[in-house]
């Protein structure tokens, strides 16, 4: 079936150090890859998305790139903040299917 | 943007009691939401998909009689947890589809379940 693996958490990290949250996925077809961020206390919303390979989903420094050769849509930012620190959730979406299957999330802390 | 309303945000209760959780568009029609479940520390799994004036689809191994699922109009879908018990305990989230956009999904803030 498909699925989704992403790194476990939690990742600390501190202001202004680079972030890889990693993200693979199992997949029949070609499906659109997403990443959501879960702030405190608040629901998920979209950070970014790409629906083809080589496509690169990009938002608020934060940056995706769609790797069909190794089914992979990693997270990346150069410079985090303090503000980011949240739980980032890896999904996809087959095409005709409009539920979207996540993976497990995982928690970010930012050090001052 | 749009704004998905999910409410309770927590609820304890007694093993037994039925459950409501409500999920409601704010400021877009939602042709179809969807209802998920959160283990501790593992993904959010859908559990069924609510269509507007239509039953819900459930996905496998999801109990309907169990997860009643009612979506009577364009801005508001409930799921009510039946009888629940210690078992039904978790963090439930839904998510509403623009009419217009299709895409993406716009999600609440989940609902805290606890049955004692």
């Amino acid at each position: 079936g498909d699925s989704v693996t992403q790194m476990e958490g939690p990742v600390t990290l501190s202001e202004e150090a680079f972030l890889t949250i990693n993200c693979t996925y199992t997949a029949t077809g070609y499906p659109s890859l997403f990443w959501y961020v879960q702030y405190p206390g608040e629901g998920l919303q979209l950070l970014l998305k790409a629906t083809k390979a080589d496509d690169k989903g990009s938002n608020k420094g934060f940056e995706a790139t769609y790797r069909k050769e190794t089914t992979s849509f990693h997270l990346e930012k150069g410079s985090v903040q303090v503000s980011d620190s949240a739980v980032y959730f890896c999904a996809l979406k087959l095409t005709g299917r409009r539920a979207l299957t996540f993976g497990s999330g995982t928690r970010l802390q930012v050090q001052p | 943007g749009a704004v998905v309303s999910q409410h309770p945000s927590r609820v304890i209760c007694k093993s037994g009691t039925s459950v409501k959780i409500e999920c409601r568009s704010l400021d877009f029609q939602a042709t179809t939401m969807f209802w998920y479940r959160q283990f501790p520390k593992q993904s959010l799994m859908l559990m069924a998909t609510s269509n507007e004036g239509s039953k819900a689809t459930y996905e496998q191994g999801v109990e309907k009689d169990k997860f009643l699922i009612n979506h009577a109009s364009l801005t508001l879908s409930t799921l009510t947890v039946t009888s629940a018990h210690p078992e039904d305990s978790s963090f439930y989230i839904c998510s509403a589809t623009d009419r217009e956009a299709g895409q993406p999904q716009h999600f609440g803030d989940g609902t805290r379940l606890s049955i004692l």
